[in-house]
This record gives C-alpha cells, structure tokens and sequence, in this order.
C-alpha cells in the first residue's frame, strides 16, 4: 500500500524531548485525520483536517500539535509526552471531510512508545 | 454520541468455512454509514465493506457480506471460504451521515481478533 505513508514506522522518546510524525497521502484526497490506537481501546479521533484547515479537535492535550501545511502532509508535532501517550498513531485520508461521502484510507501507523 | 459494540474479542475459523463477526451500534440518527475495516498484523487498516443506511441490500465485496438490520441496530459481517490471509484483527465502524461538528468522525469498535486455523 502506498497511498497512504508515515515516518517513522517506530518512535522511541523521553518525556522532555520534540519529535514530529508524519504522513503524506498520494491518493489527491483533501482531508487527513490523526487516529490514537492504545491497547484494548477503539480508535480515537485526534483532529480532522479539510482543505488544510483543522475542522476537528477532539479534546487533545495541546502537547500534541497537528500541522497541515497542504493537502498531501500533516504531521503531528509531540513535545512532552506522558508514558500513557504510548500508542500507535493512525494517519488517515478520504475525498472530502463531508460524511458519508467517501472511506477513510488508512497509513500503516506510527508505534511511539514514550519513556 | 454514537457508541459501536463488538462483543467477540476473539474469534477462529477453520480454512475455508465461514465465520460471522458481530457488532452493535446505538445511534439516534436515520442517515449514516457503517464500515467494517480489517488490520492485519503489519498494521495497515483495510477497509473491508461498507454500507449505507439507507439501503435496504445488504453490501457484498466478494467472500465479504453484511448482514444490516437496521431496526436491531446490527452489523455483522460474514467471511465465506475463510483464507489464511484473512486473519486480522477487525474493527466495526460508524460514521454520521449529518453534518456538524461529528462530520468525518468514524467511531469505531473494540475490535475483534480472527485466527484462521489451517
């Protein structure tokens, strides 16, 4: 699968440092989405972005900061993680935002463990 | 809010039988979307089937259907001839139809964990 890529596929991070995640979608859709996959928890929406603009923030702590700087990347910007941020981190991409209109395609995930 | 329910946190198959996944939602709206995504071990989610609410039939992707009963608010999925390389773990999803601030939001089960015995 290749429309849908992240880096780096593993993380490993102390609680004091910044690290950022990435995710470029190839498929020429306009909305991304952050995901948050613990252990034995559904997934979680993290933001949703439409055309570049954040349309969704789903009660993340602000130690996570997204970025969309056009319709093809969004990072997701980590500074002073806790050890429950721990997960593995989905990126996503459809169509449009609209409901209904299309699926969501996913990336293969980012695994960031914090220590 | 929307909650979506799978009861299974484990399911097996034999080869080339079938096995049904479960899953219950609760929703208070007319007009959505569900969605039955498949994530193998490497980790890339799959979409596997999806279905309107507003449609009666239910959806088919070749040895994937659905069984949708709207009223009951259930959405079980059905994998025929079960091959080796459907073994996943495997995630029930909602989506609104309407607009809002739950626009574009999947809600998504549990998940439920198939091995598939040779």
């Amino acid at each position: 699968e290749t429309g849908v890529t992240q880096t780096p596929r593993h993380l490993v991070m102390g609680m004091t440092n910044k690290k950022s995640l990435k995710c470029e979608q190839h498929l020429g859709h306009n909305a991304m989405y952050w995901y948050k996959q613990s252990a034995k928890k559904p997934l979680e929406l993290m933001f949703v972005y439409s055309l570049e603009e954040r349309v969704e923030n789903n009660s993340v702590p602000s130690r996570f900061s997204p970025e969309c700087p056009n319709s093809s990347h969004l990072f997701l910007h980590l500074h002073t993680l806790q050890p429950e941020d721990s997960a593995l981190y989905l990126c996503a991409s459809s169509q449009d935002a609209f409901p209904g209109t299309d699926t969501q395609y996913f990336g293969p995930g980012t695994r960031l463990t914090v220590l | 809010a929307q909650t979506v329910t799978q009861s299974q946190p484990e399911m097996s198959v034999q080869e080339a039988e079938t096995v049904t996944l479960s899953c219950t939602y609760d929703t208070s709206e007319s007009d959505y979307y569900l969605f039955w995504y498949k994530q193998p071990p490497s980790r890339q989610m799959i979409l596997v089937i999806r279905q309107e609410a507003y449609k009666q039939q239910n959806a088919t992707e070749n040895r994937f259907s659905v069984n949708f009963q709207k009223a009951a608010k259930s959405f079980s999925l059905k994998i025929s001839d079960s091959q080796l390389g459907d073994a996943a773990m495997y995630f029930c999803a909602y989506r609104s139809a309407s607009g809002g601030t739950s626009y574009g939001k999947l809600t998504f089960g549990q998940g439920t964990i198939l091995t598939v015995h040779p």
